[in-house]
């Protein structure tokens, strides 16, 4: 199946720094989304992606899917933006089958 | 416009009994996915449901774990025996029918049951 590889594992950032995660991913897809992992478990849906560049607020993310890696920005970071950071891809079978596959997050600490 | 929702947030099961997940999905959607998240681990994807059907339970356990999306009614996921290693996160999803009937559809997710097994 795909691979999901997502960098870096861990990120530790003074609020107010700005911070770029990598999402690379082994083959073609048809969706890719970044989430947010709450320090209470929610997801957040943050971008959904599967090409160009999106923004909202100071969050903004890059999908380059001939190149297969998305990007996702944080500027001026917030304590309350601790928390994992997922992508997740989305190819569809043809066979009427859809999921969703994960990374393994990263998780971002932003400290006062 | 209500997101998705699941009950209980929190079940706890000893060793043995049923666990019963609900998920209603957003007003408007017809396609439920359930993904689970083990203890220091990303989520896997488990089931995916459209009413009456179960489209693919490729990611789903052979024995004990079962999932249904009736005409009528939230998805249930259903777990018979529990086991400690059953503790984990599950997570609903739900997307819309796209008006070409695909579902490349962005998903939203619910809040999750953490199911903690004694």
């Amino acid at each position: 199946g795909i691979q999901v590889e997502q960098s870096p594992p861990d990120l530790i950032l003074q609020e107010g720094a700005n911070s770029t995660l990598r999402c690379n991913f082994s083959d073609s897809v048809n969706n890719l989304q970044w989430f947010h992992q709450n320090p209470w478990g929610q997801l957040i849906n943050l971008f959904y992606i599967p090409s160009g560049t999106k923004q909202n607020g100071r969050l903004s993310a890059t999908t380059v899917a001939t190149e297969r890696y998305s990007l996702l920005y944080i500027s001026s970071s917030q304590t309350t933006d601790s928390g994992v950071y997922f992508c997740a891809v989305g190819v569809y079978s043809g066979a009427g089958s859809y999921q969703l596959t994960f990374g393994k997050g990263t998780k971002l600490s932003v400290i006062p | 416009n209500a997101g998705v929702m699941q009950n209980p947030r929190h079940l706890v099961r000893r060793r043995g009994q049923e666990a019963r997940l609900r998920c209603s999905p957003m007003k408007g959607h017809s396609h439920v996915y359930w993904y689970r998240q083990l203890p220091e681990e990303g989520l896997k994807f488990m089931v995916y449901l459209q009413k009456e059907n179960i489209i693919d339970e490729s990611g789903m356990p052979k024995e004990r774990f079962s999932a249904e999306f009736p005409k009528e009614g939230p998805s249930i996921l259903r777990i018979q025996q529990v086991v400690r290693g059953d503790s984990a996160a599950y997570f609903c999803a739900s997307s819309p029918l796209t008006p070409l009937g695909t579902t490349l559809n962005e998903q939203f997710f619910g809040p999750g049951t953490r199911l903690t097994v004694l």
